[in-house]
């Protein structure tokens, strides 16, 4: 069984902090990696997508995976009350089907 | 990023009736389109898979006369709710990705589906 783990905080950050987001998966060859975030009664919106060892930056978002560790992790800076979401870890298997994680929700501290 | 548009948004129907929910892929094609189901406060689960011109695969649990899924299009996918019942209610979810994008998946708005 191919699993996605997040914790399911809440996790909360005052504003303008860095807020960190951890995901860790057990399918070891998997190569494509993705954050969602999702806002209450609404559908997931791709943040970011990575696909090889390291960060990658995109604005105040970093992706940051280590295929070693199967972990997978996301940076908010200067973090903002827009932020507060419930964001997916999502991980490509071998037969291209996508699989989240529960969901790890945020909250920023105005 | 790529465009899905799900439709209808929102729709109350009685018991023992059917819907059909579309989902179209705006800028792309779309090989493959995903379902997926979350009750509130739950994570997403995943339906079944299409591809365009193929029979769908549904995953474990999910009844395939129950939920009938037309992937007609590179462009259109449809899911159906047949005779549906009150415990049907949730927000129905579609997603689509293609090669070109490296299949990533865009997901559509969402569809609440109420049953009365």
């Amino acid at each position: 069984q191919k699993e996605v783990e997040q914790n399911s905080g809440p996790l909360s950050v005052p504003e303008g902090a860095i807020a960190s987001l951890n995901c860790t998966y057990s399918d070891r060859v998997s190569q494509s990696f993705f954050w969602y975030r999702q806002y209450s009664g609404k559908s997931p919106e791709l943040i970011m997508s990575i696909y090889s060892n390291g960060d990658k930056e995109d604005g105040r978002f970093t992706a940051q995976l280590n295929k070693a560790s199967q972990y997978v992790s996301l940076l908010i800076r200067d973090s903002q009350p827009s932020d507060s979401a419930t964001y997916l870890c999502a991980v490509r298997l071998r037969d291209d089907k996508i699989i989240f994680g529960k969901g790890t929700r945020l909250h920023i501290l105005p | 990023g790529a465009v899905v548009s799900q439709h209808p948004s929102r729709v109350i129907c009685k018991s023992g009736t059917s819907v059909k929910i579309e989902c179209r892929s705006l800028d792309f094609q779309a090989t493959t389109m995903f379902w997926y189901r979350q009750f509130p406060k739950q994570s997403l689960m995943l339906m079944a898979t299409s591809n365009e011109g193929s029979k769908a695969t549904y995953e474990q649990g999910v009844e395939k006369d129950k939920f009938l899924i037309n992937h007609a299009s590179l462009t259109l996918s449809t899911l159906t709710v047949t005779s549906a019942h009150p415990e049907d209610s949730s927000f129905y979810i579609c997603s689509a990705s293609a090669q070109g994008l490296e299949y990533e998946q865009y997901f559509g708005p969402g569809t609440r589906l109420t049953v009365t």
